[in-house]
């Protein structure tokens, strides 16, 4: 597609509950980070895929926190037992890869409500 | 450990005015440096961004930051700041960790434009 896609733009679910949210990169890219933002924060990494290898999980906050990232393209961040402090925008980037630093492309997020 | 600070969280300026927001970061070797644009309801962007060479960059919306390696710093300016430019801006710096390429962010600094 043009740009990074993500889905829901917005998800409202009680605590306890699971969520999936999606990420589509943009075709091509080999990396893919995902983020939180809290309200009024900077981003707080969470993991990184880079083509076939082991994805860099040091930023998930809990073990309630997963994603996978299928076929090399599209990845899904699971939020297992939502709890309130899980109320974030996440975003999800995507970049050309391992070559120099080269530019993540965001998406434009999924805002997380958790009651 | 690699940190990024941006020491002002909100900045107002009346429109026409000129504009810098600072950046300070700590990083052992040669760092790749970014500023990214938040605008309200919008995903991030890529304003610009430093990986060697020049030190006075450009980028887009009129926008320019300059590295000093002496200072840390990678100061983002503009000499004359339109409306339009009230967002949440973020400096970000890239580092390696084993063959992963991620960003640190700063908290970002949140600018308001007076009319």
């Amino acid at each position: 597609g043009a740009g990074v896609s993500q889905s829901p733009s917005n998800k409202v679910t009680e605590k306890g509950k699971d969520v999936e949210l999606r990420c589509d990169p943009i075709s091509g890219h080999t990396a893919l980070y995902w983020y939180r933002q809290s309200l009024g924060q900077g981003l707080e990494f969470l993991i990184y895929f880079q083509g076939n290898s082991a994805p860099d999980k040091s930023g998930l906050p809990s073990d309630r926190f997963s994603a996978e990232r299928t076929g090399g393209s599209v990845s899904t961040l699971t939020i297992q037992r939502t709890q309130q402090e899980d109320s974030a925008v996440y975003l999800c980037a995507s970049s050309l890869g391992q070559v120099s630093y080269n530019e993540q492309f965001f998406g434009p997020g999924t805002r997380l409500t958790v009651l | 450990a690699q940190s990024v600070t941006q020491p002002d969280i909100h900045i107002t300026v009346s429109e026409g005015a000129s504009l810098e927001l600072r950046c300070n970061y700590s990083y052992g070797a040669t760092p790749y440096l970014f500023w990214y644009v938040q605008s309200p309801g919008q995903g991030l962007q890529l304003l610009l961004k430093y990986f060697s060479g020049d030190t006075l960059v450009q980028g887009i919306k009129g926008f320019e930051a300059e590295f000093k390696r002496s200072q840390s710093s990678f100061n983002l300016r503009k000499p004359s700041v339109h409306w339009s430019d009230a967002a949440e801006y973020f400096c970000a710096v890239g580092y390696n960790a084993g063959n992963n390429r991620k960003l640190i962010w700063g908290l970002g600094t949140s600018l308001a434009v007076n009319p």
